[in-house]
């Protein structure tokens, strides 16, 4: 079934120590997103692709990076993970014109 | 920009009574708007879309959502709810064109008791 994969569904890293957090879809959306959703909260946008183009959120901390190598392919890093970015973070996908995101099941992260 | 409200952050319910969930939006173009649901520690997943046309939409697990342009709302409805609908619901809405950011209410988590 085409879908969203994120891998690792759950990451333990320690403080300051870079993470990198993958999506994959096999959907063929031109529309990426990274969302962090923290503990009885709506999910936040982070950033997003939109074909190749890279769109950051204004207030997404420099600490978050994202790659997008190809369509299939997304990645987050965080280059020194504090406490308060532990949370999940959830990849989704769309079509331009009101499809929907498909989301993937999500990478629950831990900050030790 | 874009906003949701979602005007319940619980709803308690018993098992095979109806419920609804209620949300409002606020925009100055036009937009579609989405229902998901999300189980303790997976993703979210789409229950019910509005684009255009009939204001009555229906979704998957029984559930339907009315889009009333006047009121700028888009309240979820189910007339009989199971313990497995226990979850908690996002309303959100995204600008037509563009890359369709969603903007995501708070939440609503629902509670179906025995």
């Amino acid at each position: 079934d085409a879908m969203v994969i994120q891998n690792p569904r759950y990451q333990v890293t320690q403080f300051g120590k870079p993470v990198t957090l993958s999506c994959s879809q096999t959907l063929n959306h031109n529309v990426m997103y990274w969302y962090q959703q923290k503990s009885s909260q709506a999910p936040k946008l982070l950033f997003h692709y939109y074909d190749k183009d890279f769109n950051n959120e204004a207030d997404t901390p420099d600490n978050f990076q994202s790659r997008r190598p190809n369509t299939s392919f997304c990645f987050l890093d965080i280059r020194s993970p504090g406490l308060g970015d532990a949370a999940m973070y959830l990849c989704a996908t769309t079509l331009t014109g009101g499809y929907g995101y498909t989301f993937g099941s999500g990478t629950r992260l831990t900050v030790v | 920009a874009q906003s949701v409200t979602q005007l319940d952050s619980q709803v308690p319910v018993f098992e095979e009574a109806p419920v609804e969930l209620r949300c409002n939006y606020s925009s100055s173009v036009s937009v579609y708007l989405f229902w998901y649901v999300q189980y303790p520690n997976q993703g979210l997943q789409l229950l019910l879309k509005y684009l255009s046309g009939s204001t009555l939409v229906k979704g998957i697990n029984g559930f339907e959502a009315e889009f009333n342009k006047s009121q700028t709302s888009f309240h979820l409805r189910k007339p009989s709810v199971h313990i497995s609908d226990t979850a908690e619901y996002f309303c959100a809405v995204s600008a037509q064109g563009g890359s369709e950011k969603l903007v995501f209410g708070k939440g609503t988590k629902l509670t179906v008791n025995p």
